[in-house]
């Protein structure tokens, strides 16, 4: 486990579809965090999850995406119908605990949406 | 809301000489100041990092200085290199424990 993991690297869909990515935190981390970014942007913060548990969810954030971490370990981010609005990078981090805040990105899901 | 704001937007410094990123926060209960730096098409890395009860912290040729008053830290670079050429943000942990980023400043290193 050389750190956080994340699949596709890539997605092209065309509007409408739906779209389901796969996070893989550092094994021990009991946080797991989503992010997204746009060029030029910081990451904006979708959600987060304390093991198994979906503890924040963002305002910004529309009833088209879900996400899961159904053993407290990989998550899944889902958008369903997705629109071109939602072209960007999908980031994922993760943390050890509450108490160390230290984030460790995985490489993002860069997804365009046609 | 909070607000984070960092300055400047982009910063172009000579190599070997010092940059200095300035992030302002509204949150007066934050106390986690952490900077990552973010290279072309990878991911962000947290490079320093300070809590609020210590007023500056250093790693090498990387410092963090801290106002609590003011409301506001720096990141500090000095003998700029080509690989210090990136985006740096700040995020300031707010009050419910979340990470709140500012827009990114671009670091160019002119050889």
């Amino acid at each position: 486990d050389t750190g956080v993991s994340q699949n596709p690297r890539h997605k092209i869909t065309k509007r409408g579809q739906n779209v389901t990515f796969r996070c893989d935190p550092i094994s021990e981390h009991n946080r797991l965090y989503w992010y997204r970014q746009t060029l030029g942007q910081g990451p904006e913060f979708l959600t987060y999850f304390q093991n198994e548990a979906q503890l924040e969810k963002s305002r910004l954030l529309s009833d088209r995406f879900s996400a899961e971490r159904p053993k407290g370990s990989f998550s899944t981010l889902e958008i369903q119908r997705t629109e071109q609005g939602d072209s960007a990078m999908y980031l994922c981090a993760s943390s050890l605990s509450e108490a160390d805040e230290k984030l460790f990105f995985g490489s993002g899901t860069q997804l365009s949406v046609l | 809301g909070e607000n984070v704001e960092q300055h400047p937007s982009t910063l172009s410094v000579q190599e070997g000489d010092s940059a200095v990123i300035k992030c302002t926060y509204s949150d007066s209960a934050s106390n986690y100041f952490p900077w990552y730096k973010q290279e072309l098409g990878k991911r962000p890395q947290l490079i320093i990092d300070i809590r609020s009860n210590v007023g500056e912290k250093k790693d090498q040729r990387i410092a963090v200085t801290l106002n609590k008053t003011a409301k506001h830290f720096s990141l500090h670079i000095t003998e700029t290199q080509p690989e210090d050429s990136a985006v740096y943000f700040c995020a300031p942990r707010n009050s419910n424990y979340q990470l709140i980023w500012g827009a990114g400043t671009k670091l160019i290193i002119k050889p």
